[in-house]
């Protein structure tokens, strides 16, 4: 049984830029969140897909967007980055969204 | 609005005392309440609590939550350096609710040789 990758782990990006992140989701999970982490703070919920459709989202503007694949795989693409956008982005996967979250070890994304 | 607040925010111990965590919540049509350990990345689950006054344990943590009062506590004795992380309390809501996870800002927890 796999567990959640997340890719890259740290990336450097500029003000004004966008990038995506990317999350395979655990063997047997139909359910992908991301979260977004900044330091010294819990994680905030950004949205939630299931079977390839946005289920929930969190307090995040339109410039954060997503995708979940037939795979389950999901990406996680933010446009015109923002310092404040610096943070870990966690990807977490479940069968269904009630318990049994697995999470990724995140990507660290430094805006500069 | 649905919150859940952790306390304290950091804690210095040294190795062998006992910790305890206090985690508060309000939530709407609560259900559960999950304790996470973070070590540098990935949060690990540690326990899922449904019912008051159950505790929940494992090796040297334990848990338990009062529903009544809206809070729960994670205890840890005779810890170690190992301990040394993150330890963040988090809520579910239901799928028709986004079923996203409500986390407290977590406690820093670090265990001085």
């Amino acid at each position: 049984e796999t567990g959640v990758t997340q890719s890259p782990t740290h990336l450097i990006k500029t003000r004004g830029q966008q990038v995506t992140l990317r999350c395979s989701s655990q063997s047997g999970h139909n359910t992908v969140s991301w979260y977004q982490q900044a330091l010294g703070q819990g994680p905030q919920f950004i949205f939630q897909y299931y079977r390839e459709e946005e289920n929930g989202r969190g307090n995040f503007p339109p410039r954060f967007s997503g995708l979940q694949f037939p795979n389950y795989s999901s990406e996680l693409n933010v446009n015109a980055l923002e310092l404040d956008d610096s943070a870990l982005y966690l990807c977490a996967s479940s069968y269904g969204s009630g318990y049994g979250y697995t999470f990724g070890s995140g990507t660290r994304l430094t805006v500069v | 609005e649905d919150k859940v607040v952790q306390s304290p925010l950091s804690l210095v111990v040294h190795e062998g005392d006992t910790v305890t965590l206090n985690c508060s919540y309000e939530v709407t049509n609560f259900r559960s309440l999950l304790w996470y350990k973070q070590e540098k990345k990935a949060p690990t689950f540690l326990f899922m609590l449904t019912s008051s006054g159950i505790e929940k344990k494992s090796g040297r943590l334990s848990s338990i939550l009062d529903k009544k009062e809206l809070f729960s506590i994670l205890n840890i004795t005779a810890t170690q350096t190992g301990d040394s992380a993150i330890y963040l309390c988090a809520v579910p809501t239901p799928y028709n609710q986004g079923g996203k996870l409500i986390f407290g800002q977590g406690t820093e927890l670090s265990v001085k040789p």
